[in-house]
Order: structure tokens, then C-alpha cells, then sequence
């Protein structure tokens, strides 16, 4: 098992660019979900793909989206990037389509718009 | 009112000392995460339960469904259990694909 891996681990963007995060879900699973985590917060659940389909999709503007590969890794694309977007992106990946046993997370990407 | 609370906010304490975390929630749930997250970011999945009591060595889970209420205890704490803890009920029906995070409960234990 090589866990749930996210690229890049920090990142730096302009307010009005674009970003492509990354997530490599753990060996076996076919569900990602994305979560952003601002600072001294919980995370909020972005949305979630399950078998490459979006299945579940929290309170986000749709300048928030995704992708889910056949591979089953995944991507969240933020366009026309705000400050307030500044904040850690988590991805946890599991199996079935709902967090369950063994939902792991990925270690963040940092995001800081500037 | 946060769909999600949890109590105390910050926790000190000594090593040794039996730690409780408590969460409560607002929303119909299908299972309760506790989560447990370092400095830096990286979480940690510690429990998954949707009744009774479940415990991984110095760690123990329960919930109440009927009162919507979970706790986290710590036994013997040591300092290397410092982190945030968090409570993440998941919703039920249509929305069991959706974690609710509570702001979480910072856990410092001294030597």
C-alpha cells in the first residue's frame, strides 16, 4: 500500500489564476473526495467522485472542479482564484463511494493566493 | 448553531492523565470519524462507528445515538498524542458520502 499522495505540497498563486491540485487515491480504493481546510478550521467537503463520476458535491462554487481518472486518482481545478482560497486542500480516498473503514487522507496541498 | 460541536476546544495535560473529547451533532447520521491530525497537516482516520463503544489500544470511541452525542477518550496520555483531534459525522441516506468536520480539539500533553 502506498497510501494517499497529493501534489504539490505548497503552492503559491496570484488571485485570478488557475490551479490543478493532485491526488493519487490508496492502492485498491475507487472513491476520492476533496476537503478544504482553512486556517484554525475543520475541514469543508468540496465534493466527492466515485468510479470517475461525481457523486456528492458540498456548498462550492463551480469554479471548484474535478476530475477522477481510470487510474481512479483525481484532480480539483479552482479557477479565477480568490484570496479567501487561500487554505490547505486535503483529499482522502476510500472504497464503495462513502468514507468507511480505512478512509485515508493525503497530507495537504497548501495554497496561498496572493 | 454549527451542526457539529466539540468540547473543550483546547486540552492540556499532564502525562498519564485520562483524556475525554466530547462531540455533539445536530443532523442524522449513518457513522461518526474520529480523526486525529499533526502540525502541518496530515490526518489520521482513528475510528469509524455507528453504535456502541470501539477501542485501538489507549484509545476508545463511544456513541450515543439517541442523544447524538460521541466521545474520545485517551488512556495514560503521552506527549507523542498531542494533535488536534476531530469528530466527522457522516450523513445518511443521500448525503452518506459527506464527512461534517467539527473545528476540532487541540491536545497538548507534557512530559
Amino acid at each position: 500500500e502506498t497510501g494517499v499522495t497529493q501534489s504539490p505540497t505548497h503552492l503559491i498563486k496570484t488571485r485570478g489564476q488557475q490551479v490543478t491540485l493532485r491526488c493519487s487515491s490508496q492502492s485498491g480504493h475507487n472513491t476520492v473526495s476533496w476537503y478544504q481546510q482553512a486556517l484554525g478550521q475543520g475541514p469543508q467537503f468540496i465534493f466527492q467522485y466515485y468510479r470517475e463520476e461525481e457523486n456528492g458535491r458540498g456548498n462550492f462554487p463551480p469554479r471548484f472542479s474535478g476530475l477522477q481518472f481510470p487510474n481512479y486518482s483525481s484532480e480539483l481545478n479552482v479557477n479565477a482564484l480568490e484570496l479567501d482560497d487561500s487554505a490547505l486542500y486535503l483529499c482522502a480516498s476510500s472504497l464503495g463511494g462513502t468514507p468507511g473503514p480505512g478512509y485515508t487522507f493525503g497530507s495537504g496541498t497548501r495554497l496561498t493566493v496572493v | 448553531k454549527n451542526e457539529v460541536e466539540q468540547s473543550p476546544q483546547n486540552l492540556t495535560a499532564q502525562e498519564g492523565e485520562f483524556i475525554t473529547i466530547n462531540c455533539s451533532y445536530s443532523v442524522g447520521i449513518s457513522a461518526l470519524h474520529w480523526l486525529q491530525q499533526h502540525p502541518g497537516g496530515g490526518i489520521v482516520s482513528l475510528f469509524m462507528l455507528s453504535s456502541g463503544k470501539k477501542k485501538h489500544g489507549r484509545l476508545i470511541a463511544t456513541i450515543n445515538i439517541q442523544e447524538k452525542h460521541s466521545s474520545l477518550h485517551i488512556t495514560a496520555s503521552h506527549p507523542r498524542d498531542s494533535a488536534v483531534y476531530i469528530c466527522a459525522p457522516q450523513g445518511s441516506g443521500g448525503s452518506n458520502y459527506k464527512l461534517t468536520f467539527g473545528k476540532g480539539t487541540l491536545l497538548t500533553v507534557n512530559p
